[in-house]
C-alpha cells in the first residue's frame, strides 16, 4: 500500500510560470513532510519541509502548503526556471522516524 | 566537509550472486540509512544503522543485510540476487540528535543491474 502518492509522473511548465507539484498521504498521524529534488546521476537533495503545526512554509521561490484535513501537500515554485528541471519527491517521516517517499514527479521547465 | 560518497557507481551481477555496496557517511554523522529506488519509483527504505546497530528495517527480506563501522562508513550486502533487485541503491546519513527529524543527506547512489 502506497502511503505517500504523487499521482502526476510528469509536469511541463514554461519558464517564469508557476509549477505546482502535488502529494497525497494516507496516515493522519504523519506530522513532518519534506520535498526532495533529484537530478540524474545525483542523490536526492533536501529542498523544503513543513511541520503539521503549520499550513505553509516559504523559502525563496519555493513554498510548501499543507492541508491536513485533505491529507494533501503541494510544492509551488515561482517563478520556474530551467534549472528547476528535475524529479521532485514528496516524503514523510513515519512514527518510527523513517522516511517514506512518493513515486516522484518529473518537472520540465521550458525556456 | 565531505559529503556522502558511494562505491561503486555501477555494478552488473548475475542472478544468485552476492553483492556488497559501500557508503561513506558525511563527516560527523552517526546514522546511515539505505534505500532502494526502482525505475520510475521513489526510494524505498531498506534499513537504518545507528552507532553500529540496526535501528529499523523496511519490508525487505533477510538476504538484504548491512553493517555500520566505527568510522560510520557502511555496507549493504545482498545475497542470492534476483532480477528484481536491479535498482539504484542510495545511502543517506544524518546526525541523530535531540530533534525528532534530522535532515538526511544522500549519496549519488550505486546502480545495480542483475542479469
Amino acid at each position: 500500500d502506497q502511503q505517500v502518492k504523487q499521482n502526476s509522473p510528469s509536469l511541463s511548465v514554461q519558464e517564469g510560470r508557476i509549477s505546482i507539484l502535488n502529494c497525497d498521504y494516507t496516515n493522519s498521524m504523519f506530522d513532518y513532510f519534506l520535498w526532495y529534488k533529484k537530478y540524474p546521476a545525483e542523490g536526492p537533495t533536501f529542498l523544503i519541509s513543513i511541520s503539521s503545526i503549520k499550513d505553509k512554509n516559504e523559502d525563496g521561490r519555493f513554498t510548501v502548503f499543507l492541508n491536513k484535513s485533505a491529507k494533501h501537500l503541494s510544492l509551488h515554485i515561482v517563478p520556474s526556471q530551467p534549472g528547476d528541471s528535475a524529479v521532485y519527491f514528496c516524503a514523510v517521516y513515519n512514527q518510527g522516524g523513517k522516511l517514506i517517499f512518493g513515486q516522484g514527479t518529473e518537472l520540465s521547465v521550458k525556456p | 566537509e565531505t559529503g556522502v560518497t558511494q562505491s561503486p557507481t555501477h555494478l552488473i551481477k548475475t542472478r544468485g550472486q552476492q553483492v556488497t555496496l559501500r557508503c561513506s557517511s558525511q563527516s560527523g554523522h552517526n546514522t546511515v540509512s539505505w534505500y532502494q529506488q526502482a525505475l520510475g519509483q521513489g526510494p524505498q527504505f531498506i534499513f537504518q544503522y545507528y552507532r553500529e546497530e540496526e535501528n529499523g528495517r523496511g519490508n525487505f527480506p533477510p538476504r538484504f543485510s548491512g553493517l555500520q563501522f566505527p568510522n560510520y562508513s557502511s555496507e549493504l550486502n545482498v545475497n542470492a540476487l534476483e532480477l528484481d533487485d536491479s535498482a539504484l541503491y542510495l545511502c543517506a546519513s544524518n546526525l541523530r540528535g535531540s530533534g525528532a527529524y534530522n535532515e538526511q543527506f544522500f549519496g549519488p547512489g550505486t546502480r545495480l543491474t542483475v542479469l
